[in-house]
C-alpha cells in the first residue's frame, strides 16, 4: 500500500462544475496535508494546507480532512479551464518542524476542465 | 520576494560526466529539500537539509548523487558520474520552519531538465 494514494484520473469536468479530488493516506500519525497544483511543464505549488478535521476554504477551494478516515479532499468550484492541471497530495507525520517536516507525495490527480 | 532559485534551467549532457544543480533558498527559510520528478516514479524526496544540516537522505538513489549545503543560502545536488536513467526534472524547495511551530509548507523552485544522452 502507497503511503498517499491519489487516483491518477484524468478527471473531466465540464466549465462552471465542481471538481472533487480525492487522497487516502496510510500513516494514522500524519499531522499536515497538503494540495499542489502542477501545471504541465512547471513545479509544484502550493495551494491549500490543512491540519485540523473539517473543511477550510479559500476562495473557490475547500479542502476537507477527516483524520478518522485517513482521508483528504480538494473541492474546486465553478471549475474554470485554466484549472486544469495535475494535482498534489501531500501529508507530513509532523506537525512541528525539525526532523518531521518531510512531505509524502501522491502521484497526482489530473484535472482537465472542459470549456 | 524572489522564491527558490535553481540552475541551471536545463542541462544536457553525456554519460559518465559529471552535473551540478544549483540551488537558492528562500531568504529566512530553514529546511532545503532536493526532490525528483519522472512520469514513472512521480515526485521523490531525495534528500533534506535543516539549518544547513542533512536530516534525511535515504531518497538518495546511489553513490553517484551527492549534496551539500555550506551556508543557508546555498545547496548543490551533484551527479558523478551521470548516466541516462538520471534524466528528470530536478526540483529543490524550501520551508519556513521554525523552532516553536511550523506547518511545514514547503515551497518550490522552477526545476532543472536534466537530460543525459
Amino acid at each position: 500500500q502507497k503511503e498517499v494514494e491519489q487516483n491518477s484520473g484524468p478527471l473531466s469536468v465540464p466549465e462552471g462544475a465542481i471538481a472533487s479530488l480525492n487522497c487516502t493516506y496510510s500513516d494514522r500519525g500524519s499531522q499536515s496535508f497538503f494540495w499542489y497544483r502542477q501545471y504541465s511543464g512547471k513545479s509544484p505549488e502550493l495551494i491549500m494546507s490543512i491540519y485540523s478535521n473539517g473543511d477550510k476554504e479559500d476562495g473557490r477551494f475547500t479542502a476537507q480532512l477527516n483524520k478518522a478516515s485517513q482521508y483528504v479532499s480538494l473541492l474546486i468550484r465553478d471549475s474554470q479551464p485554466s484549472d486544469s492541471a495535475t494535482y498534489l497530495c501531500a501529508v507530513n507525520r509532523g506537525r512541528y518542524g525539525g526532523a518531521t517536516n518531510k512531505l509524502i507525495f501522491g502521484t497526482g490527480t489530473l484535472l482537465a476542465v472542459q470549456p | 520576494d524572489a522564491g527558490v532559485i535553481q540552475s541551471p534551467r536545463h542541462e544536457v549532457t553525456e554519460m559518465g560526466q559529471e552535473v551540478t544543480l544549483r540551488c537558492k533558498p528562500i531568504s529566512g527559510h530553514n529546511s532545503l529539500f532536493w526532490y525528483r520528478q519522472t512520469m514513472m516514479r512521480g515526485l521523490e524526496l531525495l534528500i533534506y537539509f535543516n539549518n544547513n544540516v542533512p536530516i534525511d537522505d535515504s531518497g538518495m538513489p546511489e553513490d553517484r548523487f551527492s549534496a551539500k549545503m555550506p551556508n543557508a543560502s546555498f545547496s548543490t545536488l551533484k551527479i558523478q558520474p551521470s548516466e541516462p536513467r538520471d534524466s528528470a526534472v530536478y526540483f529543490c524547495a524550501s520551508s519556513p520552519t521554525s523552532g516553536r511551530s511550523s506547518y511545514n509548507e514547503q515551497f518550490f523552485g522552477p526545476g532543472t531538465r536534466l537530460t543525459v544522452l
